[in-house]
C-alpha cells in the first residue's frame, strides 16, 4: 500500500530559526496536503498542493509539491512558540469517487523560546 | 470550511463495553470519513460513511467491531464494541470540501479503555 515517509519524528529548534521538513512517498499523488495538529485538537489543513513544482505559501509557511510528484516539503520561517505541534503530510489521490488521504507520521515540533 | 463537532471529547470507558461517537457537520456532505490515532501515530482510516448505503470499511477493520451509522448527509456515528486498552485512541471524524476536496476534521474524541 501506499505509504509516506516523515522524519525525523521530533525536531527542536529555538525560537526564531527557521526549519524545514520533507514528506517522500513510494507512489504518486495528484494533490499533497500539510496538516498541524495541536494537542487535543483534530489535524488543521495549513497548505495545499495540486501541481508538481508548484511552490505556494501561507504566511510564514511554504510549501513545494516535488517534481516527481513523490515529494513535498514544508519549511516554517521564523518560529514561534505557537508553532508547537504535529504536521502532518498528506497525499490524495483523487480517482473518481474515491478521495482517500494517505498520512505520514507527522513530526513533532518543539519551539525553544 | 465545513464545522465538525464531535461527542464526546473524550471518555474513560471499561473494557468489554461500546462507545458511540457522533459527527455533526454543518452542511451536506457526501462522504464522511472515521479515522483512528493511535498514541504516537499517524492517521489511519477506519472507513468512509456513505448515506443510503453501508459504509466502506479499509482493510483491518471490521464492521462487528466498527459499526458505522449514516442516517442523513450531516451526521454519522462510528461505534466501538467490546472495548479492549488496545481500542484507546484518538477517533476522527472528517469531511471533504465539496469544491476543493480538502480534508478537514473534528476536534477528535480521546478514548481510555481500562
Amino acid at each position: 500500500g501506499q505509504q509516506l515517509n516523515q522524519s525525523p519524528q521530533s525536531m527542536f529548534i529555538q525560537e526564531g530559526e527557521d526549519v524545514s521538513m520533507n514528506c517522500t512517498s513510494s507512489s504518486i499523488f495528484n494533490t499533497w496536503l500539510w496538516y498541524k495538529q495541536d494537542p487535543g485538537e483534530g489535524p488543521v489543513l495549513l497548505i495545499a498542493l495540486y501541481k508538481a513544482g508548484e511552490l505556494t505559501s501561507n504566511g510564514r509557511l511554504t510549501a513545494q509539491f516535488g517534481i516527481t510528484r513523490k515529494d513535498s516539503f514544508l519549511n516554517i520561517s521564523a518560529s514561534i512558540p505557537s508553532d508547537v505541534g504535529i504536521y502532518f503530510c498528506a497525499g490524495q489521490l483523487l480517482t473518481g469517487a474515491n478521495s482517500k488521504l494517505t498520512f505520514g507520521k507527522g513530526i513533532t515540533l518543539s519551539v525553544r523560546p | 470550511s465545513a464545522v465538525i463537532s464531535q461527542k464526546p471529547s473524550r471518555d474513560i470507558c471499561q473494557r468489554g463495553t461500546s462507545l458511540t461517537i457522533q459527527c455533526q457537520v454543518d452542511s451536506q456532505v457526501t462522504m464522511m470519513f472515521w479515522y483512528r490515532q493511535q498514541p504516537g501515530q499517524s492517521l489511519t482510516l477506519i472507513a468512509t460513511a456513505n448515506q443510503g448505503s453501508e459504509a466502506t470499511y479499509e482493510s483491518g477493520f471490521v464492521i462487528d467491531k466498527f459499526p458505522i451509522s449514516r442516517p442523513n448527509l450531516t451526521f454519522s456515528t462510528l461505534t466501538v464494541s467490546n472495548m479492549s486498552p488496545e481500542d484507546s485512541s484518538i477517533y476522527l471524524c472528517s469531511v471533504l470540501n465539496p469544491g476543493t476536496g480538502h480534508a478537514f476534521f473534528g476536534q477528535g474524541t480521546r478514548l481510555t479503555v481500562v
